[in-house]
C-alpha cells in the first residue's frame, strides 16, 4: 500500500503559467481532499470530492480547479498562477473520518 | 466542533514515554477525540482517535477521562523521529468530506 502519493514534490512556476498537481490513492477511499498550507499557518481546504464524478468547493477554491474521473485520482489544476498561490499543497483521502495525507507539493510562483 | 487546549511545547528524552495532554471541556456526547501529528515539511499523519474508551494502536495510546473533558496521547517509547507538532482535534461523527481544522498544537521535542 503506497497510501497517498503526490507529484511533483517541488515546482517553480512563473506568474501566469498553469500546472496540474497529481494525487493518487490506492486505499479505495471515497473521499479525497486538497489543502494548502502557507508558512507557519494551518491547513485550508481548497476542494474535496465524495466520490468519482462529484467535487465541491472548500474554503479557498479561487484560482483552482479539480476533477475526479476515477476513485484513485484527484488532480488539482492551477490556471494563471499568481504569487499568492505559493504554498505547500497536501492531498488527503478518507474512508470515514480519519484522513490520510500525501507528502505534499511545494510550489513557488515568481 | 468543540474547542481544544494544548500546551505550546513539551520536551521528552529518547526512550521515555511522552504524555501529551489535551483539554476539551465543551465536548459533546457524539464528538470524537482525534490526534494527528505533522513532522517538519511532511504531510499531517493520523495517529489515533476515540470516543470514550481508551484506545491503543501500533503508534500510541489514547486515554480519555471518564467525564471526557480531557485526554492524553501517550507515545510509550519516544524516538527522535517522534519530534513533531501534535494536534488534538474534536470532531463529530460522520464528518467525512469536511475540512480538518488544526489549532496550534503541541510541539514535542525528543532529544537524546
Amino acid at each position: 500500500n503506497a497510501g497517498v502519493t503526490q507529484t511533483p514534490k517541488f515546482r517553480i512556476l512563473k506568474i501566469g503559467q498553469s500546472m496540474t498537481l497529481q494525487c493518487t490513492q490506492d486505499m479505495n477511499h471515497n473521499y479525497m481532499y486538497w489543502y494548502r498550507q502557507d508558512p507557519g499557518m494551518g491547513l485550508k481546504l481548497i476542494y474535496y470530492s465524495v466520490g468519482a464524478g462529484i467535487t465541491d468547493k472548500g474554503e479557498v477554491p479561487n484560482g483552482y480547479n479539480v476533477s475526479r474521473s476515477t476513485t484513485e485520482d484527484f488532480p488539482l489544476r492551477l490556471e494563471l498562477a499568481a504569487p499568492s498561490q505559493t504554498s505547500v499543497y497536501f492531498c488527503a483521502s478518507s474512508l470515514r473520518d480519519e484522513q490520510y495525507f500525501g507528502p505534499g507539493t511545494r510550489l513557488t510562483v515568481t | 466542533d468543540a474547542k481544544t487546549t494544548q500546551p505550546t511545547s513539551m520536551d521528552c528524552a529518547e526512550g521515555r514515554a511522552a504524555n501529551l495532554p489535551c483539554n476539551h471541556s465543551t465536548i459533546s456526547g457524539n464528538e470524537y477525540v482525534y490526534w494527528y501529528r505533522q513532522i517538519h515539511s511532511q504531510g499531517p499523519q493520523y495517529i489515533i482517535h476515540g470516543l470514550k474508551n481508551n484506545e491503543t494502536n501500533e503508534m500510541a495510546s489514547l486515554i480519555i477521562t471518564e467525564d471526557r473533558k480531557s485526554s492524553t496521547l501517550i507515545l510509550p517509547h519516544a524516538t527522535l523521529r517522534d519530534t513533531a507538532v501534535y494536534y488534538c482535534i474534536v470532531r463529530g461523527s460522520n464528518q467525512a468530506g469536511t475540512a480538518l481544522i488544526f489549532g496550534k498544537g503541541t510541539t514535542l521535542s525528543v532529544s537524546s
